[in-house]
């Protein structure tokens, strides 16, 4: 069964510095996407990761791949509180089936 | 805005009651996916349709049951409503239903009380 782990669950940013999180899943995959949600909304789709090496960039977040250690970071540059929100990761298995499994998700406080 | 619309917003209603969850893919869309997201268990993958047809399954519950109509819409039915079912529901549609992304509704508010 594949399980996907994010951590840390909960991330206090201090604004104007760099962090990054991380999404750890159990077996083989090579489609992993980042999604936003802010409370009580749905999610919106940041990146889309479909090879081992891919690297995907938005404004302030960079999303990464790597296939061979199952783990995808996502990193954040200079943070700032419009960032503040939570970040699920979610694997797809290799193959036609696209069901996702997504992780807990990691939520993130912009102080000023 | 993705494009998928979901209707109700709300909905509340008591055990042992029916309800059913609509919603509508992006135009062009012709997969269509269920997820329940609740505190306890995270957003959990339900169903998924692709043209009318069941492609995959996940956690749904034998009390649930979805279908996919000739126009591609989808309806999630829930029956014998437990305290428990409590959630939100969202649908997400995508194009082929293979590897592209997964588009989100605003999802449904189900309260059994």
């Amino acid at each position: 069964e594949l399980k996907v782990e994010q951590n840390p669950l909960f991330l206090s940013m201090q604004e104007g510095k760099n962090y990054t999180i991380y999404c750890n899943y159990s077996t083989t995959s090579d489609r992993l996407y980042w999604y936003r949600q802010d409370p009580g909304k749905s999610l919106e789709s940041l990146f889309v990761l479909l090879s081992n090496g891919a690297v995907k960039q938005e404004g302030r977040l960079m999303a990464s791949l790597d296939t061979k250690a199952r783990l995808s970071t996502l990193h954040i540059t200079a943070a700032v509180h419009d960032l503040s929100a939570t970040y699920f990761c979610a694997v797809g298995p290799t193959g036609a089936n696209s069901k996702l499994t997504f992780g807990k998700g990691i939520t993130l406080s912009v102080r000023p | 805005d993705s494009g998928v619309t979901q209707t109700p917003k709300h909905l509340i209603t008591a055990t042992g009651q029916r309800v059913t969850l609509r919603c509508s893919p992006r135009s062009g869309d012709l997969s269509v996916y269920w997820y329940q997201q609740s505190l306890d268990q995270g957003l959990q993958f339900l169903i998924q349709y692709y043209n009318g047809e069941e492609r995959a399954k996940g956690n749904i519950l034998e009390r649930f049951s979805a279908q996919q109509f000739p126009d591609l819409h989808s309806e999630l039915n829930l029956s014998s409503l437990e305290l428990g079912d409590s959630a939100l529901y969202f649908c997400a549609s995508s194009t082929s239903g293979l590897a592209e992304e997964q588009y989100f509704g605003p999802g449904t508010r189900l309260t059994v009380t």
